[in-house]
This record gives C-alpha cells, structure tokens and sequence, in this order.
C-alpha cells in the first residue's frame, strides 16, 4: 500500500512569511508524529497527534509553529514568520496505535525547507 | 528523559566486509523499543529493525542482525556482505511505553561501503 506522504518536497521561502507543510499518513494509522532534522540539533521530535488531538505538543520551538490533523488523516504544520534558523528537513511519521506489537513509525520523504 | 548514543560518526568498509554500529541507550522505563533506521541520500528514513525491550518480539526488514544487551544498554546492528547500495547514514533510536511514544534519535553514523 501507499506509504506517508508529504508536500512539498522542497519549499524555498523568504524570512518573515508564513509557509504550510501537508502530511498524508498511512491510511489506518491513527498516531502521527511531527519531526524537524537540522544540521546543528539532530532528529528532533515536534508534536504527536492521536486520531485529531495533539496530547503531545512539548516538541515544538516556539509559538510560531503550530500543527492541525483533520479527519484523522492528513496534517498540516504550519510555520509563521519564518526565519532562517527554521531552515531543516521536517519529517512526517505514522504508525497503528493501540496494537500489541504495533510500535514502529514510518516515515515520508520529508520537506526541505529554506528560509532565505 | 531518555538519550541515545551514536560514538561512531563515520565508517567506511570495503564491499563483502561485515559491518557492526555502535548505539547506547540510557531510560529510566523498563519498558522501551529500540529501533534502527537508514537514511541514504534521498532523505527517507527506512525503517530496519525494532526489537521490544520486554519480551523477544522483534520486527526486521533485510539482511540485518543485532546484538542486544540490557546489562551494557547496548543495541548494536551489524549489516552482513555489505554492498554499495548500504551506503547511508544510520540511526538508533527509542522510545518507551508512555501515550505518545516519541523517538529519541541518535546522532546517526555515516557508513561508506566502497567498490
């Protein structure tokens, strides 16, 4: 089947502008995880989703970020005012919950963001 | 709070060879899943191995193998007859039992298998 889709595979923008990243999980997988990679901090976890609630938000940087899933289905973080230090791959990651043996997350290509 | 530990930046083997990387973990939970996963240069993480601190489950997808040791907090992954197409960087990673079960990722080992 189809595995985590995301768009856009890459997104240049300019500092100070707002930009929308889209997640489309597995179909059926109910837990959704937002992740930022950059070159200075690593994998970082940003924020869980559970169905369309976020019980799990410790992981964003500032007031600035902020996520919404729909549906169960898709998500859609957004960054406001973005600046440079913004720039990194964020990563979009799925999984079944509430499954014995259900643990691992699989993950989409990711979009690169660059905030000039 | 848990962490991971990636000692080996960099490795380069020679193809055919058997490679082994490194990962230390630290929890305080008893209950806790380690997990390897591979990045190559399209910036996908592929999902290789999860092995369940608890009981003997396990999931694999490939050639792979592991070496998991709760007294030394160790969970090290060995990639046998490597090949060119293994070149990528490789991630450690845990999570334990709470409701959200976010990954706490290692810092990753590149390794570069050559011709």
């Amino acid at each position: 089947g189809a595995g985590v889709s995301q768009s856009p595979s890459n997104k240049v923008t300019e500092k100070g502008k707002d930009v929308e990243l889209r997640c489309d999980p597995i179909s059926g997988h109910t837990a959704l995880y937002w992740y930022r990679q950059s070159l200075g901090q690593g994998l970082e976890f940003l924020i869980y989703f559970q169905g369309n609630s976020a019980p799990d938000k410790s992981g964003l940087p500032s007031d600035r970020f902020s996520a919404e899933r729909t549906g169960g289905s898709v998500s859609t973080l957004t960054i406001q005012r973005t600046q440079q230090e913004d720039s990194a791959v964020y990563l979009c990651a799925s999984r079944v919950a509430g499954l014995a043996g259900q643990e691992t997350q699989y993950f989409g290509p990711g979009t690169r963001l660059l905030v000039l | 709070a848990q962490k991971v530990t990636q000692a080996q930046t960099e490795i380069s083997v020679v193809e055919k060879e058997d490679v082994t990387l490194d990962c230390v973990y630290e929890t305080r939970d008893t209950t806790y899943y380690l997990f390897w996963y591979k990045q190559p240069p399209s910036g996908e993480l592929v999902f290789l191995i999860r092995r369940n601190s608890f009981d003997e489950q396990y999931e694999i997808s490939g050639r792979y193998s592991w070496n998991f040791q709760k007294s030394t907090s160790s969970f090290n992954f060995t990639i046998t007859a490597s090949q060119v197409v293994d070149s990528a960087v490789y991630f450690c990673a845990l999570t334990t039992s709470g409701s959200a079960r976010q990954l706490t990722f290692g810092s990753g080992t590149q390794l570069t298998v050559l011709p």
